[in-house]
């Protein structure tokens, strides 16, 4: 069975502290995971991509994440919070389960970044 | 957003009318999917077509169809049977080689 969970539906960080995102993500097969931004009434923006390779993944504006297989998480993080980075963001999981491609989004986080 | 074009961006229809969503894609990619985007929710799949001609249910496809004529284009109907389709509308693409999907810019749709 494919899923995904993220764990906090807001966060609030200080701008210039740490970001942590979490996301826990459950799947039968090899599974590539993303995190996606959305802004206001716009699309989503691919942030980082984990497929198998380098565990590390890191990805636009300062983002990454680490793949952990044992605790099945793909948590994102950002050393500095800067005000543009006030967003939704999205855990998503993809796999080939039953030999077609399927994908799930989590279902957001919003981050808010105070001045 | 780039390559991905959706039209309107916003659009207003009165209940019992049907309403048609555009999608074009310039980035000659197969795959193209509908998502809506309801608050807490995340993105919900409605319809994916994988090649042109063809096209399979998502989730939650009913009260919503769907055509393929052409790889650039995936048209998505919003019926009257759908009984809440006030909703972000999302369009998407994927080339046959990856797991990434690329998003256009959403059409929000209300309907009162």
């Amino acid at each position: 069975a494919q899923s995904v969970t993220q764990l906090d539906s807001h966060v609030s960080v200080s701008e210039g502290t740490p970001v942590l995102l979490r996301c826990n993500y459950s799947s039968s097969y090899s599974p590539s995971l993303f995190w996606y931004v959305q802004h206001p009434n716009k699309g989503l923006q691919l942030l980082l991509k984990y497929t198998s390779a380098a565990t590390l993944v890191k990805g636009i504006n300062g983002f990454e994440a680490e793949f952990k297989k044992s605790e099945t998480s793909f948590h994102l993080t950002k050393p500095s919070a800067h005000m543009s980075d006030a967003a939704e963001y999205f855990c998503v999981v993809s796999d080939s389960s039953g030999g077609y491609q399927k994908v799930t989004f989590g279902i957001g986080t919003k981050l808010q970044v105070i001045p | 957003d780039g390559g991905i074009t959706q039209s309107p961006k916003y659009l207003f229809r009165k209940e019992g009318q049907n309403v048609t969503l555009s999608c074009e894609q310039n980035l000659n990619h197969d795959a193209m999917y509908w998502y809506r985007q309801d608050p807490g929710q995340g993105l919900r799949l409605i319809y994916y077509s994988q090649i042109v001609n063809d096209f399979q249910k998502g989730d939650i496809a009913e009260g919503y169809s769907v055509s393929r004529e052409k790889k650039e284009s995936f048209p998505l109907t919003v019926t009257s049977a759908q009984k809440n389709p006030t909703a972000f509308y999302l369009c998407a693409t994927k080339p046959g080689y990856s797991y990434e999907q690329y998003f256009g810019p959403g059409t929000r749709l209300t309907v009162t």
